[in-house]
Formats: structure tokens, C-alpha cells, sequence
């Protein structure tokens, strides 16, 4: 099993510009999300989804986009970059029962945006 | 607010010896308590998991621990190899809506 995959490693928008950021599984995980971390922050929650066809807000939602049309696919799009959005990006999956779920998150290898 | 706090922020230590990280937290409700290791230029691995009822988990030479009413945890790393180094994040599983919060992390070096 590859685990969690994230293309591309490394990109530098110009301010104004778009792109998506891709994230597969093939672990068969219900659920998927998507973190940002600054440096020397903790890591915040954009945006997650619990199945196919259901996304949410996290902490941090503001300037991005997700969809999940798919079990293994969860692409976040920024519209517009900012450098505020400067920071590194890892989608990660688990397979979750819930709130009280003790489930594992397993973490893609991230991708390092830079917005100038 | 739901914090998770951790100290020390960086911790230098020789190859060989042992050490301790703290965790403290606000949370709540708890659901779990869970240590990740997250080395440079990587995604965060799992090392342990601790509910409510857990005192203590092992994970080889991670030895993480969980008091509950003080609210705090701290992992203990034994014989310290030079692949210990690394960011060590402690995150607090909130019980109502299943919301996980990262502290920043400590990082520690072992040197040889």
C-alpha cells in the first residue's frame, strides 16, 4: 500500500493565481482531511469529509476548497492565493466510528507552498 | 479556550540517555490523548493513543503517560537513538464534535 500520497512536493504561486492540491488514499479510509502548519504553530484543520460526497469545515476554511467525489480522493483547491497562505499542507485519512473513535490518522508527506 | 501546551519547545540531549516531554491540556470534553512523531520534511506518525481510562502506553521505547484529572501527559523516550530526532506533538482529541488540537510541538535532538 502506498498510504497517503499528495502531489505536488513543492510549488510557488504568484498572488491572484490558483491550483489544487491533490491527496489520494488506498487504505479504503471513510475519512480524510486537509491541515495547514506554520511554522512554529501547531497544525489547523481546513477542511474534512467523513465519506464520499461529504465535505465540512475545519478551523481554517477561509480561501479554500474541497471535494470528495470519490473514497480515495480528496483535492483542496485555493482560489486566489495569498501569501497568508504561505504554509505546508498534509491531507491525512483514518478510518473513523465517530467522535469517540480512538482511530489512527495517517498523514501524506506534505506539500510545502510558498505564495509570493 | 481548548489549548494543548507543551514544553519544553526544544530539548538537546546525548545519544544513550533518556528523556521527557510534557503535554498539558484545557480540553473538553477528552476524548483521547495522542503523541505523534513528525520528522523534518515529513507528515506526523502515530505513536500512541490514550483514552480516559489509560494511565500508561508503550510503543518499543516510547512510554507515554496520561493524568487525566491534572490534565496533563507526558512521553518518555529510553535509550535515545539519533533517529529520536524529531518533533514530538502531543494532540487532544475534544469529545462533542471529535475536533483534534495539536500543541506546537517539541523538538528534539540527540547527538551522538
Amino acid at each position: 500500500n502506498a498510504g497517503v500520497t499528495q502531489t505536488p512536493k513543492f510549488r510557488i504561486l504568484k498572488i491572484g493565481q490558483s491550483m489544487t492540491l491533490q491527496c489520494a488514499q488506498d487504505m479504503n479510509h471513510n475519512y480524510m482531511y486537509w491541515y495547514r502548519q506554520d511554522p512554529g504553530m501547531g497544525l489547523k484543520l481546513i477542511y474534512y469529509s467523513v465519506g464520499a460526497g461529504i465535505t465540512d469545515k475545519g478551523e481554517v476554511p477561509n480561501g479554500y476548497n474541497v471535494s470528495r467525489s470519490t473514497t480515495e480522493d480528496f483535492p483542496l483547491r485555493l482560489e486566489l492565493a495569498a501569501p497568508s497562505q504561505t504554509s505546508v499542507y498534509f491531507c491525512a485519512s483514518s478510518y473513523s466510528t465517530g467522535q469517540g473513535s480512538t482511530d489512527t490518522q495517517y498523514f501524506g508527506p506534505g506539500t510545502r507552498l510558498t505564495v509570493l | 479556550k481548548n489549548q494543548v501546551e507543551q514544553s519544553p519547545q526544544s530539548l538537546i540531549i546525548l545519544e544513550g540517555k533518556n528523556c521527557t516531554l510534557q503535554c498539558n491540556y484545557t480540553v473538553s470534553p477528552f476524548s483521547n490523548l495522542r503523541w505523534y512523531k513528525q520528522d523534518t520534511g515529513r507528515g506526523p506518525v502515530s505513536l500512541t493513543i490514550m483514552t480516559f481510562s489509560e494511565n500508561t502506553k508503550s510503543n518499543g521505547r516510547y512510554t507515554a503517560t496520561l493524568d487525566a484529572d491534572t490534565k496533563q501527559s507526558s512521553l518518555h523516550i529510553t535509550a535515545s537513538q539519533l533517529s529520536d530526532s524529531a518533533s514530538y506533538i502531543c494532540v487532544v482529541k475534544e469529545g462533542s464534535q471529535g475536533n483534534l488540537i495539536f500543541g506546537k510541538g517539541t523538538k528534539l535532538s540527540v547527538k551522538p
